[in-house]
């Protein structure tokens, strides 16, 4: 089955250095999402993008994050300057396009973000 | 703007027993409702979804979940638990089209005494 892969899978940071989290989505689709879980709370939305633009965002997204598809394949999470409250769990997903019965979200196993 | 809501933050269970987790959802058009799963140390794994169709929908491993569109609600279900259940279980729900984001609740705890 496919999947949606995300490396690396635990990373560690000094507050005020830039991470980047990468994800590969699964090849045909044509929506992707960033979701962040902090530990012992609910998932979050952060950010949708289609198109090669942001489709939408969640006010938690500000401009310490931005995303990008640098190729055909990956699509990246950046945080600029990080936080201690940035420490969670970030979820890759992604879906294909159309109404179709098996349409649903594809999520990766997640990267553990933790800020020092 | 939707909102999810599980009242149900944890639940204790001993094997066999009969399972079911509350899930209310705010939302005044047509919506898309989901249960993810989240077996300890792992990612999200979806149960099972409803989008139109029969109200009661079946599911991976047992579960079902009911859409009682007059209660705004999707309450998930499964007749014996077993261990293997203990896990977090998120209700979600998203609107609009297809594509738009989800909306997860605050999960539910799910413990299960073997």
């Amino acid at each position: 089955e496919p999947e949606v892969t995300q490396t690396p899978s635990h990373q560690v940071t000094q507050m005020g250095q830039e991470v980047i989290l990468r994800c590969v989505p699964i090849s045909n689709h044509l929506y992707f999402y960033w979701y962040r879980q902090i530990l012992g709370q609910k998932v979050e939305f952060l950010v949708s993008f289609y198109n090669n633009e942001i489709s939408e965002k969640s006010e938690i997204f500000d401009d310490q994050f931005s995303v990008e598809r640098p190729d055909g394949s990956n699509f990246t999470l950046k945080i600029r300057s990080t936080k201690l409250e940035d420490s969670a769990m970030y979820f890759c997903a992604s879906i294909g396009q159309g109404d179709r019965p098996d349409y649903g979200y594809t999520f990766g196993s997640g990267t553990r973000l933790t800020v020092v | 703007a939707q909102s999810v809501s599980q009242h149900n933050h944890h639940v204790i269970l001993s094997e066999a027993a009969s399972l079911e987790l509350g899930c209310n959802y705010s939302y005044g058009g047509t919506v898309n409702l989901f249960w993810y799963v989240q077996y300890p140390g792992q990612h999200l794994q979806l149960l099972l979804k409803y989008f139109s169709g029969d109200p009661l929908v079946k599911g991976i491993k047992g579960f079902e979940a009911e859409f009682i569109k007059s209660k705004f609600s999707f309450n998930l279900r499964k007749p014996s638990v077993q261990w293997s259940d203990t896990a977090e279980y998120f209700c979600a729900v998203n609107a609009e089209s297809s594509a738009s984001k989800i909306i997860f609740g605050s999960g539910t705890r799910l413990s299960i005494r073997p």
